[in-house]
């Protein structure tokens, strides 16, 4: 068990430019969700996967959010046209969840991708 | 509109100086309330998983307690290590897939 692991860990961009953040879960973790957390506050969450479904999106994640998760292995969060109000630490989780559950194993975080638009 | 509220926003103790934190939420049917713990610079750290009021979970200095609208996070003679920001998240019968997090307590232990 390695953890999940994220990267990059920090990343400064231009506004308007495209990013793209990558996220590998603990293996074999079938749920993987991506949060986005400012500073004082909690994760506010974005968007989930069940192996490679996404099953659920926030209203939070607007048209320049894409999220995918290829054979429900790792993900990747790609923010278009970023703007001001992007910036934010993004993080990603995962858990194992048996067949037929209702989502309420413990969730395992990253340390997260921490986004400064410029 | 489902809702999750800690409070203090901030905690400062003395070492061995008891006390706790509180998450008051609102849903509709709650399926679980979770506590994590996250030091800076981290994601957060998973520590409870409460289903029912009257249940209780502990771990080490930490105990977690449920009621029907709130939960308690009681640290016993805390120590530094135990300086963090407490988080809570609640997941919601009708839509399990959501967890919906409050914006924590920051407790600073002075030794």
């Amino acid at each position: 068990d390695t953890g999940v692991s994220q990267d990059p860990r920090h990343k400064i961009t231009k506004r308007g430019q495209n990013v793209t953040f990558r996220c590998d879960p603990i293996s074999e973790h079938n749920r993987l969700y991506w949060y986005r957390q400012t500073l004082g506050q909690g994760p506010e969450f974005l968007t989930y996967f069940q192996n490679e479904a996404q099953l659920e999106k926030s209203r939070l994640l607007s048209d320049r959010f894409s999220a995918e998760r290829p054979k429900g292995s790792f993900s990747t969060l790609e923010i278009q046209r970023t703007e001001q109000g992007d910036s934010a630490m993004y993080l990603c989780a995962s858990s194992l969840e048996p067949p037929g559950g209702v989502g309420n194993q413990p969730q395992h975080f990253g340390d997260g991708t921490r986004l400064s638009i410029l | 509109e489902d809702q999750v509220t800690q409070s203090p926003e901030a905690l400062r103790l003395q070492e061995g100086e008891s006390s706790s934190l509180n998450c008051s939420y609102t849903v509709s049917g709650l399926r679980g309330l979770f506590w994590y713990r996250q030091d800076p610079g981290k994601g957060p750290e998973f520590l409870f998983t409460l289903y029912s009021a009257g249940e209780e979970k502990e771990k080490e200095r930490l105990k977690a307690t449920l009621t029907k609208k709130e939960s308690f996070l009681h640290i016993t003679a805390p120590k530094p290590e135990d300086s963090a920001t407490y988080l809570c998240a609640v997941q919601a019968r009708y839509n399990f897939n959501k967890f919906y997090f409050g914006s924590g307590t920051k407790l600073n232990v002075k030794p």
